[in-house]
């Protein structure tokens, strides 16, 4: 069956752009991940939703990020005014619930110049 | 807040045995997990265990659980080349998982 798929697989922009990262989880899971992971280190908790809000946003480092899940299933992490420091791999898990074992996406490799 | 260390690298041959390691402090954990990440790759779930429970074994996996001392462990029996990758431990906390730093298996023939 189809896994957690991530689009883009690279995103290339400019310091001070806004951009925007799309998950589509497995079928039927109801819990959807953001991580971030950055060169040589393991992945961040940013944000997690269990249907179509957010239960635990504690990770995201600021308000320049924002995700939503408007119907449950697909997921957008938006960030504005892009930061170099916001170049990491941003990776995506799915559960089939709340505590589920997660399934990861290939991730989208963000690159800010 | 939880905090999970690994030693970052390890290097066996062929055919060995290998044990990658891994502590937490945060006991409330109800799983811990073992992933596998390929250069360029996600994540790939190997196994997971239950928090009372002391080992589990599946395939060539065997995963340790010492809770006293708040220790985990991943063998990999009969390491082949095509296990080379960073093995990531983690916990949950919540939902949200928190991940150590990675283990980089080098496999040499």
């Amino acid at each position: 069956g189809a896994g957690v798929s991530q689009t883009p697989s690279n995103k290339v922009t400019e310091k001070g752009k806004y951009v925007e990262l799309r998950c589509d989880p497995i079928s039927g899971h109801t819990a959807l991940y953001w991580y971030r992971q950055s060169l040589g280190q393991g992945p961040e908790f940013l944000i997690y939703f269990q249907g179509t809000g957010a239960a635990d946003d504690s990770g995201l480092p600021n308000d320049r990020f924002f995700a939503v899940r408007p119907e449950g299933s697909v997921s957008t992490l938006k960030i504005q005014r892009t930061e170099r420091g916001d170049s990491a791999v941003y990776l995506c898990a799915s559960s089939p619930g709340a505590g589920g074992e997660q399934y990861f996406g290939p991730g989208t490799r963000l690159t800010v110049t | 807040g939880e905090d999970v260390e690994q030693s970052l690298f390890l290097s066996v041959r062929e055919g060995d045995s290998s044990v990658i390691n891994c502590t937490y402090t945060d006991s409330s954990s109800t799983y811990l997990y073992w992933y596998k990440q390929e250069p360029g790759a996600g994540l790939q779930l190997l196994t997971y265990i239950f928090s009372n429970m002391d080992m589990k074994q599946d395939q060539r996996l065997t995963v340790l659980l010492n809770k006293k001392d708040k220790h985990l462990s991943l063998r990999i029996a009969d390491t082949q080349t095509g296990d080379s990758a960073i093995y990531f431990c983690a916990g949950d906390q919540g939902g949200k998982l928190i991940f150590g730093q990675g283990t980089e298996l080098s496999v040499k023939p």
